[in-house]
């Protein structure tokens, strides 16, 4: 089993709409949980980063984390084509040790 | 403030050669980590390093090895090239004010090695 675990997709949502973007983690030790995104060919941008169980709000995205069900997730509201990109999910334990899971593909079409 | 710098950018070599790659924090900047990225594996963590040390290591054979300087600076050198090193070689560097803990990762732009 994967330390970080998401559907690969490819995730196609029509333009205006809600992607849903999901991730679980099998190691209990993680505290820190981070989305970023990367544009093909470029490196990873964090997109948002949550600590805490519950839901972390940042302008058109919406992060959750629980970690009884150790399950992470990624909200985009009003989906634009900019948004397309592969999401990577990423669980942090201490020290620094953060691993990635291989990434959702999402398309948005105009 | 400027971001994560890595050199080169991009790198041609055969096999059995051997490469070395150089990253630049963050200024103020004390972990770097480094991880390669391959479109069958995704992202692999290779290392990560704090004050001069190696905190952590992932799966790779020892032909892949790092060091970091005193001023934070880090270097990742890969010997012996077989061509399934071939890869986007990230580096990312975070704050970590405190000596354990967890930090936000910055990635600098990768580089781009290429094994013939």
């Amino acid at each position: 089993q994967k330390e970080v675990e998401q559907n690969s997709g490819p995730l196609s949502v029509p333009e205006g709409a809600i992607a849903s973007l999901n991730c679980t983690y099998s190691d209990r030790v993680s505290q820190s949980f981070f989305w970023y995104r990367q544009y093909s060919g470029k490196s990873p941008e964090l997109i948002m980063s949550i600590y805490s169980n519950g839901d972390k709000e940042d302008g058109r995205f919406t992060a959750q984390l629980n970690k009884a069900s150790q399950y992470v997730s990624l909200l985009i509201r009003d989906s634009q084509p900019s948004d397309s990109a592969t999401y990577l999910c990423a669980a942090q334990r201490s020290n620094n040790d953060m691993r990635f899971g291989a990434g959702t593909r999402l398309t948005v079409k105009p | 403030k400027a971001g994560v710098t890595q050199t080169p950018r991009y790198l041609i070599k055969t096999r059995g050669q051997q490469v070395t790659l150089s990253c630049s924090p963050i200024s103020g900047h004390r972990s770097v980590s480094w991880y390669q990225q391959t479109p069958g594996q995704g992202l692999q963590f290779l290392f990560e390093y704090f004050s001069e040390t190696q905190r952590n290591k992932g799966n790779f054979p020892g032909r892949f090895s790092g060091r970091q300087f005193s001023n934070s600076r880090s270097e990742m050198n890969v010997s012996t090239l077989e061509l399934g090193d071939s890869a986007l070689y990230l580096c990312a560097s975070s704050l970590l004010a405190g000596q354990g803990g967890t930090d936000t990762q910055y990635f600098g732009p990768g580089t781009r090695l290429t094994v013939l």
